[in-house]
């Protein structure tokens, strides 16, 4: 079955640094990967859809790599600040096409 | 643009007791999703419906749980009866197009807890 992996559980980064959060998958090569962002209490918010076919994608100062041979993601968020401090959660979707599997989630903390 | 709605946002019942979410997706929005998320997880899914047809409820536990969409708007989605392990928050999303590569919105979610 498909099986997807966030490096950590947490990751804590100052003001200004470049965070870089890692999403693995197994078992299936997914035509298109997201990242969404979950603040406590509230549902996710879609940042960022990558498909298979493009190595990287920018948006503001979030970036997103897409390796298929690595089977691999990364999320970078530039120059952070501690508004970005959240959970980030990766997604992938099924084989069919039909539906997204998520991560666990990385919750990041920025501090000032 | 107003977002996904759901209510309630909060719900506390005793186990064996039935209970009931609604969702409004987005205007527009053919496909609608139902998910759970216990704490620490990422959410997983329970019920597809482009329009009114449920799609995909392979994950739903039809023992007790049940959803509908009616006229492919609103949806909701019960459980009866509610048990311990039902405690989570249950997030109803819509996407334009069902079809892998279409971005989903979710709502605030109901945080269900079962006593």
């Amino acid at each position: 079955s498909q099986k997807i992996e966030q490096n950590s559980e947490a990751l804590n980064i100052q003001e200004g640094k470049t965070a870089t959060l890692t999403c693995n998958y197994t078992n299936y090569s997914p035509a298109y990967l997201q990242w969404y962002r979950q603040d406590p209490g509230r549902g996710p918010v879609f940042l960022l859809l990558i498909r298979e076919n493009e190595k990287e994608k920018r948006k503001e100062r979030l970036k997103v790599t897409f390796d298929t041979t690595l089977k691999q993601s990364l999320f970078h968020i530039t120059a952070s600040q501690p508004a970005d401090s959240a959970t980030y959660l990766c997604a992938l979707d099924n084989q069919a096409g039909t539906a997204l599997i998520f991560g666990k989630g990385t919750t990041l903390s920025v501090s000032s | 643009e107003a977002g996904v709605v759901q209510s309630p946002r909060y719900k506390i019942i005793e186990k064996k007791q039935p209970v009931a979410f609604w969702c409004n997706p987005i205007s527009g929005h053919n496909t609608l999703y139902w998910y759970r998320q216990n704490l620490g997880q990422g959410p997983e899914l329970l019920i597809r419906y482009e329009n009114e047809e449920a799609v995909d409820d392979s994950q739903l536990p039809k023992d007790r749980f049940s959803a509908e969409r009616l006229k492919g708007v609103d949806s909701t989605l019960k459980i009866q009866p509610a048990e311990l392990g039902d405690s989570a928050v249950y997030l109803c999303a819509s996407s334009l197009d069902g079809k892998g590569g279409y971005e989903q919105y979710f709502g605030p979610g109901t945080r269900l807890t079962v006593t």
